[in-house]
């Protein structure tokens, strides 16, 4: 079975700064996806940005990207020029590649972003 | 374009109540499947099925019970509510493909009493 952590509760950080968080996985898989989600006072799940485990190159969107360290079994987040409406919870989330459409979640980080 | 679509938002149940969580999507997506979200416990898998009359029991399956008898649909029973089951409910469903990509629907708050 796969596990994921989060090992950040609680991260603040101010607006238009940058901040990482932090996700390890652990799993015997070698094809698989991993998924950072960002959950708003809405609670509305949306998806930020999702990485192939055979791909090498880290994924971005914008102001978003990974570091992707699959050696480690870890997977950051890092958010640049921080904004008020990034505010939210996020979780990290693990797919197996085989033929699997289940997410295993991580337990989540809140971020708030400080004006 | 719905997406996928859950009702109620909001429910209160008394303890041995039973009740039905809908969930239906209009992307003709064949994987559908249901999580409950508690507060430090990230999201989990319930049941999933990947298509019209298959059905299968995720993470924490007891106390839930699920069918599908069309590809749009995807409804939870709850035959006897306990408090336990205080939580939000989210529904989700995926395309074949390689994008792997879930789309939520904006959750059931349900409160056992």
């Amino acid at each position: 079975a796969q596990t994921v952590t989060q090992s950040q509760p609680e991260m603040s950080v101010q607006e238009a700064e940058t901040v990482t968080l932090s996700c390890t996985y652990d799993t015997s898989e070698n094809n698989y996806y991993l998924f950072w989600y960002k959950q708003p006072p809405s609670r509305q799940m949306i998806l930020v940005i999702r990485q192939e485990a055979y791909k090498q190159q880290n994924a971005t969107e914008n102001r978003f990207s990974v570091n992707f360290q699959k050696a480690a079994k870890s997977f950051s987040l890092k958010i640049s020029d921080s904004q008020l409406g990034d505010t939210a919870m996020y979780f990290c989330a693990f797919m197996t590649g085989a033929g699997s459409y289940q997410l295993t979640f991580g337990k989540g980080t809140k971020l708030s972003v400080i004006p | 374009n719905a997406g996928v679509t859950q009702t109620p938002k909001f429910q209160v149940l008394k303890t041995g109540q039973s009740m039905t969580l809908q969930c239906a999507q209009d992307m003709n997506h064949e994987y559908m499947s249901w999580y409950r979200q508690d507060p430090g416990m990230g999201l989990r898998l319930i049941h999933y099925s990947v298509g019209a009359g298959i059905t299968d029991q995720g993470e924490v399956p007891n106390g839930y019970n699920v069918s599908r008898s069309t590809t749009e649909d995807f409804p939870l029973r709850l035959l006897s509510a306990a408090p336990s089951q205080t939580s939000v409910y989210f529904c989700a469903s995926s395309g074949q493909g390689g994008k792997k990509k879930l789309f939520f629907g904006s959750g059931t708050q349900l409160s056992v009493l």
